[in-house]
């Protein structure tokens, strides 16, 4: 079973803060993927990152792969209420070709005005 | 809308009992997916098909199955059930069977076993 760790489970912030969360591996992974998730609702994919050291911007959010493919980072500049939400981390399967993902427990982020 | 549906929404049921779970993939997608999410385990993928063929199996349990029909759209059973079985089941679609593709999530079924 690959394992991923996520920290922290929960992170309480006010509007306009800076914030990381990470995900951490044993494992190396294929390609590591970025969840939203909000109550009553499925996740929804933020970004993908493939390459060891691959930096992926999105808007406020940016992503970071590790050199040696086993963690990730999610940064968010200058948060906002919107952002409040559970962050998944997924990887798929090194040298799989199969669409398995292997989910960590996720951060659950609230941004409060 | 990611474009896939699942049904029912909440389901509320006694131990011992048997229940279906339905998933219709986004269009164009052949690829569907099982997880489980609980507050205990987070999100487990349980199996995948790929256009009627089951391509990949996860922690899922015997007395759990699963089948995809000819038109796509996608089945759990949940057979003998038991309280740790509550939880929320998600089904996830992608075009292809391979790691990259995006997989889109339903919004879950809520399964209360009593």
């Amino acid at each position: 079973t690959q394992l991923l760790e996520q920290s922290p489970q929960f992170l309480s912030i006010q509007e306009g803060e800076n914030l990381t969360v990470y995900c951490n591996s044993s494992s190396v992974f294929s390609s590591l993927q970025w969840y939203r998730q909000e109550p009553g609702e499925g996740p929804v994919l933020l970004v993908t990152v493939v390459t060891g050291g691959e930096v992926k911007k999105l808007k406020r959010l940016t992503f970071q792969f590790g050199d040696a493919r086993k963690d990730s980072s999610l940064h968010i500049t200058a948060a906002q209420p919107g952002d409040t939400g559970l962050y998944l981390c997924a990887g798929t399967d090194r040298g799989s070709t199969l669409g398995r993902l292997y989910f960590g427990r996720g951060t659950q982020l609230t941004v409060w005005p | 809308d990611s474009g896939v549906t699942q049904t029912p929404k909440h389901l509320i049921t006694a131990t011992g009992q048997r229940v279906t779970l339905r998933c219709s993939p986004r269009s164009g997608d052949l690829s569907v997916y099982w997880y489980q999410q609980s507050l205990d385990q987070g999100l487990q993928f349980l199996i995948q098909y790929y256009n009627g063929e089951e391509r990949a199996k996860g922690n899922i349990l015997e007395r759990f199955s699963a089948q995809q029909f000819p038109d796509l759209h996608s089945e759990l059973n949940l057979s003998s059930l038991e309280l740790g079985d509550s939880a929320l089941y998600f089904c996830a679609s992608s075009v292809g069977q391979v790691a990259n593709n995006e997989q889109f999530f339903g919004p879950g079924t809520r399964l209360t076993v009593l």
